[in-house]
């Protein structure tokens, strides 16, 4: 079964430095892009960047840009989210999806979210 | 990159059919063969229903369906069911590796 899993729930205050994960299995994670998706509460998905684990290529919203850092470890089949200064803006959930073959849109299977949770 | 413009929300009874809009540009919807659609219920991860414009993952009900006009897409549910009660988000490519999503729709099943 393909599928993504991501890290759980996390509570950090504001300046905090920040690594989330998600692991791929069930299929060749080097040749399939990985895309991070933003939620904050109440609202709409907003598309944050992707990467492709096999040259660690990465593309950003220009929205995203500079804001956070996204990577991969190929030998784990694990990409990861983070930050280095989080804001209570930054409060929100996080998805992780594998983006289709032959496409840049298209996302399936999502891991179930990580809660980022930013307060003094 | 704005968002994609979808409307707020959308209501049908059981068994009617809806349609769902998503408005974008020449630089997105209307550029490329690459929209898609997915379903969101409370509290649980999006779901892929239409990717490619038209195309059907398997173990999606053929009662969801997609299309392109120009600049807008569109998302068809026909035969509501209680269960479609939930957000639905379309999502185009952009150019240069870059994806927008639409601002989300509530389909309310009355």
């Amino acid at each position: 079964e393909v599928q993504v899993v991501q890290s759980g729930a996390e509570v950090k205050k504001p300046g905090e430095s920040l690594k989330i994960s998600c692991k791929g299995s069930g299929y060749s994670f080097t040749n399939y892009w990985i895309g991070w998706v933003r939620q904050m509460p109440g609202k709409g998905l907003e598309w944050m960047g992707i990467i492709y684990p096999g040259d660690s290529d990465t593309r950003y919203s220009p929205s995203f840009q500079g804001q956070v850092t996204i990577s991969a470890d190929k030998s784990i089949s694990t990409a990861y989210l983070q930050w280095s200064s989080l804001k209570a803006s930054d409060t929100a959930i996080y998805f992780c999806a594998r983006v289709c073959s032959n496409s840049y849109n298209c996302f399936d299977p999502w891991g179930q979210g990580t809660l980022v949770t930013v307060s003094s | 990159q704005s968002a994609l413009t979808q409307p707020r929300s959308v209501s049908g009874s059981p068994g009617q059919s809806v349609t769902i809009s998503c408005t974008g540009t020449n630089s997105d919807v209307g550029g490329y063969n690459y929209v898609s659609w997915y379903q969101q219920h409370p509290d649980k991860a999006p779901k892929l229903m239409i990717y490619d414009v038209t195309k059907r993952p398997s173990g999606v009900p053929d009662r969801f369906s997609g299309s392109k006009s120009g600049n807008t897409a569109s998302l068809t549910i026909s035969g509501l069911q209680a269960e479609d009660e939930a957000d639905y988000y379309c999502c185009s490519y952009a150019g240069s590796y870059t994806v927008v999503f639409g601002g989300g729709t509530k389909l309310t099943v009355l």
